[in-house]
């Protein structure tokens, strides 16, 4: 079975530090592999995506992620940080089922951003 | 696009009294996922379909709770009775083939 785990439930950075948000994976298969955040009182939203090919991947509002399999890591970086990054951050792996197209979610990281 | 619809946005109703809580989920989208979101529990999955039919519906906490897709653009999560353990956010989100799911605003149940 498929599982996430995020390192640390809250994270505090300073503005225009860098951010680093930890996800480890288990997975049986090769795995594809998200960062979603959430803005208070929304949906989720999805900020990158692993699937195949390049391991660093880029995604929306400067964030980026890398896909290392040695490690069964895909951790959240952003060079700077901003006020407006204040967010819930989760994880997720694929879980492949019989039915396909299930999502194992971590269970959130808050960031928190101060001046 | 809209994106995914939901309805109510937020649910204020007494112990005991049923709740219907409805999602559009994105036209053209295959699955459709219903989540519920606690400070205590985070975020859990509780039923999905795939074209209408359920998949998997084992995250569904008991016969209280029950899901429909009548059709490709709405779907249904019913509790009956409610109880004030079954305050939370509730997600709606849809996904074509592959493995992005798009989320709804989610609607904030209170039972009293």
């Amino acid at each position: 079975a498929q599982s996430v785990t995020q390192l640390g439930s809250h994270v505090s950075v300073s503005e225009g530090a860098l951010v680093l948000l930890r996800c480890n994976y288990s997975s049986s298969v090769p795995p594809y592999l998200f960062w979603y955040v959430q803005y208070p009182n929304q949906g989720l939203q999805l900020l990158l995506k692993y699937t195949t090919g390049a391991t660093l991947v880029k995604g929306i509002n400067g964030f980026e992620a890398e896909f290392k399999k040695s490690e069964t890591s895909f951790h959240l970086t952003k060079p700077s940080a901003h006020m407006s990054d204040a967010a819930e951050y989760f994880c997720a792996v694929s879980a492949f089922t019989g039915g396909g197209n299930k999502l194992t979610f971590g269970t959130g990281t808050q960031l928190k951003v101060e001046l | 696009d809209a994106g995914v619809i939901q309805s109510p946005r937020h649910e204020v109703t007494e112990m005991g009294q049923e709740v219907t809580l409805r999602c559009k989920p994105i036209s053209g989208h295959d699955y459709l996922f219903w989540y519920r979101q606690t400070m205590m529990r985070g975020l859990e999955l509780l039923i999905y379909f795939n074209n209408n039919v359920p998949i998997d519906d084992s995250g569904m906490p008991e016969d209280r709770f029950s899901a429909k897709m009548p059709n490709a653009s709405f779907s249904t999560l019913k509790i009956q009775p409610s109880e004030p353990r079954d305050s939370a956010v509730y997600f709606c989100a849809s996904s074509p083939p592959g493995w992005e799911q798009f989320f709804g605003p989610g609607t904030r149940l209170t039972v009293l």
